[in-house]
């Protein structure tokens, strides 16, 4: 089973400041197969970004990723208000597994 | 409205066995896979099955293949996951969530969730 560990576990950053998330894999992953969700408290995880670099629907472009291999970034450009939340990677290989998540707290 | 409608949770001894349903409507169902997911109390998320949109193949996690098994009845919009021989560890709020397309792997669409607590 691929093991995905993100990096840093907690992220204290303010508001318009830029946020990096980590995801790194314990094997290769196709870079179709990696996901990344928000979850903010209370509520269901919303789909970002899926196969690495693809926004999903009503996705603000502040949102990116990217990276190959078994390292995975997720790029907040200008945190708002709202995107202070849990962000989780996901990966599909011979099963399908999450990443043990990053906070993003407000500084 | 575009949604997913999970029930069927709730306080289950150990050993015993629940039924969870997930209604979904404002989206052709059979042509999506489908997932349950599964978060443990203020932790993170644990895939548990997957199923293609015309039930012909099922997907497990190692931690549940054998005591769980999902299914769905595209005739009535609704996906079920059937959890036999309940462990405390089972103990979580269970998500079903639909497959994005062609990344079905993706869940693009979650419901609001339920909980299942397996205790004496």
């Amino acid at each position: 089973e691929i093991v995905l560990m993100q990096s840093p576990g907690t992220l204290s950053l303010s508001p318009g400041e830029r946020a990096t998330l980590s995801c790194r894999a314990s094997q290769s992953v196709s870079s179709s197969y990696l996901a990344w969700y928000q979850q903010r408290p209370g509520q269901a995880p919303r789909l970002l970004i899926y196969a690495t670099s693809s926004r999903a629907a009503g996705i603000p472009d502040r949102f990116s990723g990217s990276g190959s291999g078994t390292d995975f970034t997720l790029t907040i450009s200008r945190l708002e208000p709202e995107d202070f939340a849990v962000y989780y990677c996901q990966q599909f290989g011979s099963s399908l597994t999450f990443g043990g998540g990053t906070k993003v707290e407000i500084k | 409205q575009v949604q997913l409608v999970e029930s069927g949770g709730g306080l289950v001894q150990p050993g015993r066995s629940l039924r969870l349903s997930c209604a979904a409507s404002g989206f052709t169902f059979s042509t999506y896979a489908m997932h349950w997911v599964r978060q443990f109390p203020g932790k993170g998320l644990q895939w548990v099955a997957l199923i293609s949109y015309d039930g012909a193949n099922d997907y497990y996690a190692d931690s549940v293949r054998g005591r769980f098994t999902i299914s769905r009845d595209n005739s009535k919009n609704t996906l079920y996951l059937q959890m036999n021989s309940l462990r405390p560890d089972d103990t979580a709020v269970y998500y079903c969530a639909r497959g994005h397309g062609g990344n079905y792997f993706a869940c693009d669409l979650w419901g609001q969730g339920t909980l299942v607590t397996v205790s004496p």
